[in-house]
């Protein structure tokens, strides 16, 4: 099937600092969405993105869905203890239909003190 | 505000045993999903129906049976469990119909923890 190159696959972090992650495929997506998912939790929504160029913001993160479509990126600033957890991106292809979003494997985030 | 709802949380099968893993919408949502999530993977798609009585296969549905008798239930069943099905699924669901459909954003449950011994 096809792939969202997600990135980093991990982050070691001070509380404060801020962070940047981001996708990219080959394929190009008509949605970029972020989610994060805490422990023993399923997947939350965090940003929606639809148009090309698009930057939203949802408090303390900012997301861009690429000029290309084929990739996003997601920043979180000042980060804070209850950012840990997994950010995925997940992507629905150009035509494509009911068949689910496509994910990537996750950033996982980790807060030290 | 149940919105999807899966039982149970955690399950601990023999090879070879059976189970349903139960998952419930109260969102009105035509469209379902069941995906698996491994250890460091993003998650891969089981099976979806855009309806009741339609299903379909997604990315990974071998050892996986599911159904669609109504809107709001749609359980995966496994008949023969295998090591290689340790892992923790997850059921999601999506607007079907009216200008939500565009936004493509499926709202997921807590998922299932389950083992394989």
């Amino acid at each position: 099937g096809q792939q969202l190159n997600q990135s980093p696959q991990s982050m070691f972090i001070q509380e404060g600092e801020d962070v940047s992650m981001n996708c990219t495929s080959s394929s190009i997506f008509n949605t970029w969405l972020w989610y994060k998912q805490d422990p023993g939790e399923g997947p939350v929504l965090l940003i929606a993105l639809y148009k090309a160029g698009e930057l939203t913001s949802n408090g303390r993160l900012t997301a861009q869905f690429g000029i290309t479509r084929k990739d996003s990126f997601l920043n979180i600033s000042a980060s804070i203890p209850s950012d840990v957890g997994i950010y995925f991106c997940a992507g629905q292809l150009m035509g494509g239909g009911a068949d689910g979003l496509t994910f990537g494997k996750g950033t996982h985030l980790i807060i030290q003190p | 505000n149940a919105g999807v709802t899966q039982t149970p949380k955690f399950r601990i099968l023999k090879i070879g045993q059976s189970m349903t893993l139960q998952c419930t919408q109260d969102m009105n949502h035509n469209y379902m999903y069941w995906y698996r999530q491994d250890p460091g993977m993003g998650l891969k798609l089981i099976y979806y129906s855009v309806g009741a009585g339609i299903t379909d296969k997604g990315e990974v549905p071998n050892g996986y049976n599911v159904s669609r008798s109504t809107t709001e239930d749609f359980p995966l069943r496994l008949e023969l469990a295998a090591p290689s099905q340790t892992s923790v699924y997850f059921c999601a669901s999506r607007p079907g119909t009216g200008a939500a459909v565009a936004k493509n954003i499926q709202y997921f449950g807590a998922g299932t923890r389950l083992s394989v011994l």
